[in-house]
């Protein structure tokens, strides 16, 4: 099965110290999210590639906090000067270019506790 | 503005029981409505979806979910829960036809338990 994979799955940091996380969204699927899900919220947006396109961005996607996805294929995350409130679930989903009706696929998330 | 609201945090059933879990949405336009699941420390498993055409969408696991647009409810169902069901249930919507934003919006999640 070659779903959404994220790595690493937990990631344990120092306030202050930068992180990178990796997405690797299903096979020739063209479109690319990221959402950050807290304690008792859903999933929230943060940005969205089509290709290597970066085509939204969330406003909870602050200065320190940037994505790529250089080749159109995987993609990463990092947060710099991580705080606190940083530490949340970091999922990633991918899709096919179908339209609005097209479904969104997600992996098994990553973990980040930030002390 | 996109939201979806689910009005409880927890569900219980009993096993063989049906369960519906609700949910209520606004979004200008046409919507677009999902249903996930999400078991401990995992990601978001697809369920269902609705585009348009039949107001009952069926989907896996022997869910189904019901639009209803003069309500603005897209509610979970299943006629008879399992044990197995036990998960937290999430609801989002997505801006329709002429929209090229991405993004879903979701609601807080629902706890759904189905005790023996």
């Amino acid at each position: 099965d070659t779903g959404v994979s994220q790595d690493p799955r937990h990631k344990i940091t120092k306030r202050g110290q930068n992180v990178t996380f990796r997405c690797d969204p299903i096979s020739e699927h063209n479109r690319l999210y990221w959402y950050r899900q807290t304690l008792g919220q859903g999933p929230e947006f943060l940005t969205y590639f089509q290709n290597e396109a970066q085509l939204e961005k969330s406003r909870l996607l602050s200065d320190r906090f940037s994505a790529e996805r250089p080749k159109g294929s995987f993609s990463t995350l990092e947060i710099q000067r991580t705080e606190q409130g940083d530490s949340a679930m970091y999922l990633c989903a991918s899709s096919p270019r179908t339209g609005p009706t097209d479904t969104q696929y997600f992996g098994p998330g990553t973990r980040l506790t930030v002390l | 503005a996109q939201s979806v609201a689910q009005p409880e945090d927890q569900v219980n059933v009993a096993e063989g029981n049906p369960l519906t879990v609700k949910c209520t949405y606004s979004v200008s336009g046409n919507p677009y409505l999902f249903w996930y699941v999400q078991y401990p420390n995992r990601g978001l498993q697809f369920l269902l979806k609705y585009i348009t055409g039949d107001n009952l969408v069926k989907g896996s696991y022997g869910f189904e979910a019901e639009f209803n647009k003069s309500q603005t409810s897209f509610h979970l169902k299943k006629p008879s829960a399992l044990v197995s069901d036990s998960a937290l249930y999430f609801c989002a919507v997505r801006e329709g036809r002429g929209s090229t934003l991405g993004r879903l919006y979701f609601g807080r999640g629902t706890q759904l338990t189905v005790w023996p």
